[in-house]
């Protein structure tokens, strides 16, 4: 079974400034993707960025950009040039690419991330 | 856009009463998820759904059954609730094998058993 581990139960950041959220994984497959998902507190869930871990390229999303190191089984999210709007839950989650998605997304316990004003 | 709608936002209940929890999807996606979100915990996925009548258990399907009779409706019960499944749940779809690998989801229900 497939376990997403993110270490930091909360992070805090000040506004305009960089952010990097971590995530570690473990699986034995080699075909799967991974997403990060963010959460504010009108509860609905929103996909950030995801990666395919047959690209080597790390994945972008204007302010938000990943640093995939699929050896160490990694999956790091950076924010830059932080807002107010981005205070929220962040997930971290990981998907088969086998099975085609029936058996949904393992997800971490998520981080809290503080803008400060 | 993909709308995935949960028919209550609060819900509070007694102690063995049946529970009843809707979601629906209107992108004729093949794939529904209902997961339980607790702080510290994250999400966990209580049951899945590849197709119409077909349920799969999840990490945690204690306590849980699901009904899946429409594509697009996926339904949560709770035989008896107890205190213990108060919680946020969430549920979500996607479409089949080949398409949009991510999840869409709803807004959430939280549920308060007293």
């Amino acid at each position: 079974a497939q376990t997403v581990t993110q270490s930091q139960p909360e992070m805090s950041v000040q506004e305009a400034e960089t952010v990097t959220l971590s995530c570690t994984y473990d699986t034995s497959e080699s075909d799967y993707y991974l997403f990060w998902y963010k959460q504010p507190p009108s509860r609905q869930m929103i996909l950030v960025i995801r990666q395919e871990a047959y690209k080597q390229q790390n994945a972008t999303e204007n302010r938000f950009s990943v640093n995939f190191q699929k050896a160490a089984k990694s999956f790091s999210l950076k924010i830059s040039d932080s807002q107010l709007g981005d205070a929220a839950m962040y997930f971290c989650a990981y998907r088969s690419r086998t099975g085609g998605g029936a058996d949904g997304l393992t997800f971490g316990k998520g981080t809290h991330l503080i803008i400060q004003p | 856009d993909v709308k995935v709608t949960q028919s209550s936002r609060y819900l509070v209940k007694r102690t063995g009463e049946k529970v009843f929890l809707e979601c629906v999807q209107d992108m004729d996606h093949e794939n529904m998820f209902w997961y339980r979100q607790d702080p510290g915990l994250g999400l966990r996925l209580i049951y899945f759904s590849y197709d119409v009548k077909m349920k799969e258990k999840g990490d945690i399907p204690e306590g849980y059954s699901v009904s899946r009779e429409k594509k697009e409706r996926f339904s949560l019960i709770l035989e008896s609730a107890s205190t213990n499944q108060t919680s946020m749940y969430l549920c979500a779809s996607s479409p089949g094998p080949g398409l949009d690998e991510k999840l869409f989801f709803g807004s959430g229900t939280q549920l308060s058993v007293l």
